[in-house]
């Protein structure tokens, strides 16, 4: 599976977009990007999945380039609740190997 | 809720012993996964069961077991341990076994090694 840098940490204001960038260049044709997030010590839950589109459901958007080697993550209006290590996946099964993730914090 | 639930939800045992983690997957699911989340190493796949058959490895130690039985319902075995097996361990089920299924986590069991 293909490997994925993302930042360390990242802060946003309460009420405003939280945009989480994801690097994925060796991504292979058949692997999909995930995003799961994990609140404290929960579960990871998942956010949204995507190949080549821009998806968008209920929690989130994804924005995959053109050349799939990036991809972002927008949370449009965060709230105090989101804040959560994001993790950022590729895989083309159900192996998923999860990084270190991004820390969202959001502030009042 | 994601309707995957785990038991125990914590564990306290001593070196060398053997416990067994138990966890049903959403109704409807087919594939279970386990993890291992510890301070220092992230969250790691084991292992995966599709319809009671073993179909993938990651990162397990060959202390560790793991089975799917009829109903679905999986239980990983883990014996001989050390101290360092002390984290959580988190179950997750999907629909099938492509990459287009995702995957949900249950609450966890936190094991703790003394």
């Amino acid at each position: 599976d293909a490997k994925t840098t993302q930042p360390t940490s990242m802060d946003c204001a309460e009420g405003r977009a939280a945009n989480l960038p994801c690097n994925h260049s060796t991504i292979s044709g058949n692997e999909y990007v995930y995003w799961y997030r994990q609140i404290h010590s929960q579960g990871p839950q998942y956010i949204i999945h995507g190949l080549k589109n821009n998806e968008t459901n209920e929690m989130a958007s994804l924005i995959i380039t053109e050349d799939r080697k990036s991809s972002t993550l927008i949370l449009p209006h965060a709230t105090l609740r989101d804040t959560a290590v994001y993790y950022c996946i590729v895989a083309n099964n159900n192996d998923m190997r999860f990084g270190a993730g991004t820390r969202l914090t959001v502030k009042p | 809720d994601s309707g995957v639930t785990q038991t125990p939800k914590h564990l306290i045992t001593a070196t060398g012993q053997r416990v067994t983690l138990r966890c049903s997957p959403r109704s409807g699911d087919l594939s279970v996964y386990w993890y291992q989340q510890s301070l220092d190493q992230g969250l790691q796949f084991l292992i995966q069961y599709y319809n009671g058959e073993e179909r993938a490895k990651g990162n397990i130690l060959e202390r560790f077991s793991a089975q799917q039985f009829p109903d679905l319902h999986s239980e990983l075995n883990l014996s001989s341990l050390e101290l360092g097996d002390s984290a959580l361990y988190f179950c997750a089920s999907s629909v099938g076994t492509s990459g287009r299924n995702e995957q949900f986590f249950g609450p966890g069991t936190r094991l703790t090694v003394l």
